[in-house]
């Protein structure tokens, strides 16, 4: 299986400040037929389910606010959050969905310093 | 509206069964890839499985594989999970989840269901 890993585990940012996490994982997940990395970021509140952020490591989904960006190719991603506001503190997973046994990264939580 | 509810859940024995269905409304279900993801108390997503959309083709992580069985009934818009020999790791909530591509089986998850609570325990 494709093990995912991110970084920081947790970290506070001031409200309007720059929040970013890393996601790695163990094997390329961009898929060469069709240049499109299968890397996808969620983001989940307190007893809700996750809400998609971004697909294909880069697009971001329909309604999410452009403060949230993703980049990245291969094995390494980052999502940006530009300016951190309030609604922003969750958890955050990146996904591969490169194999056919999709893998969670462990998740990183945003808080406000 | 999209939508996405799940149910079955509840309190099992280990070593028991339960079935979980995921009713799908607000879009053409047959057309694309579900998936179960389930979140242990205080803990991270794990994915469980997929099924593509025509359910010839199924996959599992290996936490489950052997134990739960995914399907789909498409002329009822309903996902199922049948998990059998039930273990205390398998207590989670449970998500039915689609798959943002249109007849793609690997695809990111745009909607989600609230979830259904599986408790394993004597």
């Amino acid at each position: 299986d494709i093990v995912m890993t991110q970084s920081p585990d947790s970290l506070a940012v001031s409200l309007g400040e720059r929040a970013t996490i890393n996601c790695k994982s163990s094997q390329s997940v961009l898929y060469s037929s069709n240049n499109k990395n299968y890397l996808a970021w969620y983001q989940q509140k307190p007893g809700q389910p996750p809400k998609l952020l971004i697909y294909w490591a880069s697009t971001r989904e329909s309604g999410v606010p452009d403060r949230f960006s993703g980049s990245g190719s291969g094995t390494d991603f980052t999502l940006t959050i530009s300016s951190l506001q309030a609604e922003d503190v969750a958890v955050y997973y990146c996904q591969q969905y490169y194999s056919t046994r999709f893998t969670f990264g462990p998740g990183t939580k945003v808080d406000i310093k | 509206e999209v939508q996405l509810l799940e149910s079955g859940g509840g309190l099992v024995q280990p070593g028991g069964s339960l079935r979980l269905s995921c009713a799908a409304s607000g879009f053409t279900f047959s057309s694309y890839a579900m998936s179960w993801v389930r979140q242990a108390p205080g803990k991270g997503l794990e994915w469980v499985s997929v099924i593509y959309s025509g359910g010839s083709s199924t996959y599992y992580a290996d936490s489950v594989k052997g134990r739960f069985t995914i399907s789909r009934d498409n002329s009822k818009n309903t996902l199922y999970l049948q998990m059998n020999s039930l273990r205390a790791e398998d207590t989670a909530v449970y998500y039915c989840a689609k798959s943002i591509l249109w007849f793609g089986g690997r695809g990111a998850f745009d909607i989600w269901g609230q979830g259904t609570m599986v408790t394993v325990s004597s």
